[in-house]
């Protein structure tokens, strides 16, 4: 069975300062991996997704995810973070049941970004 | 730019009531998906769609809740009678494939509260 676990339900960090969200995956069979962001009272909007080409995926807004098989994880960063960046963030693993179209998201990391 | 509505936006009303939610997913998105999102909880999977068939409807309480895609633009969840209990947001998503693994692009959510 699939599964996610994101560490850390809040997260700060400084303008400017580096950004590390954790997500850890357990899969039975090769993951698909997405990383969605979701600001105060709207939806989920994608940032990146792995599908097992390259490991280190690029995505919107200047954030990054690099897939690691040995850790299975596929954490995200930033290296510069900006007020903006201030969101709630949920890593999700599709599963094959469905042919893949089912997604099984992780708790969610709030990420506070000050001054 | 192509997005998923979803209407209402907000809906009040009393334990008892009949609640609908619509939906109107992305033109050319073959899966359609319903979660509630609420603070205990997180994001749950109630159900979900491909090319208006129900696929997997067992997140969902079937003794109140029903799902239902009368055609490939409207999706609905309706609550019969509705109770406390599922106060929370609604989030509607379409899914296309893309680039070997579904994307789901969410809509921005009915925030249902019963009093």
């Amino acid at each position: 069975a699939q599964s996610v676990t994101q560490l850390g339900s809040h997260v700060s960090v400084s303008e400017g300062a580096l950004v590390l969200l954790r997500c850890n995956y357990s899969s039975s069979v090769p993951p698909y991996l997405f990383w969605y962001v979701q600001y105060p009272n709207q939806g989920l909007q994608l940032l990146l997704k792995y599908t097992s080409a390259a490991t280190l995926v690029k995505g919107i807004n200047g954030f990054e995810a690099e897939f690691k098989k040995s850790e299975t994880s596929f954490h995200l960063t930033k290296p510069s973070a900006h007020m903006s960046d201030a969101a709630e963030y949920f890593c999700a693993v599709s599963t094959p049941s469905g042919g893949y179209n089912k997604l099984i998201f992780g708790a969610g990391t709030r990420l506070a970004v000050h001054p | 730019d192509a997005r998923v509505t979803q209407t209402p936006r907000h809906k009040v009303t009393e334990m008892g009531q009949e609640v609908t939610m619509r939906c109107q997913p992305i033109l050319g998105h073959n899966t359609v998906f319903w979660y509630r999102q609420t603070m205990m909880q997180g994001l749950e999977l109630l159900a979900y769609f491909r090319n208006r068939a129900p696929l997997d409807d067992s997140g969902m309480p079937k003794d109140r809740f029903s799902a239902e895609m009368p055609d490939a633009t409207l999706a609905t969840l309706k609550i019969q009678p509705s109770e406390p209990r599922d106060s929370a947001v609604y989030f509607c998503a379409s899914g296309t494939l893309t680039g070997g693994a579904y994307e789901q692009y969410f809509g921005p959510g009915t925030r249902l509260t019963v009093t």
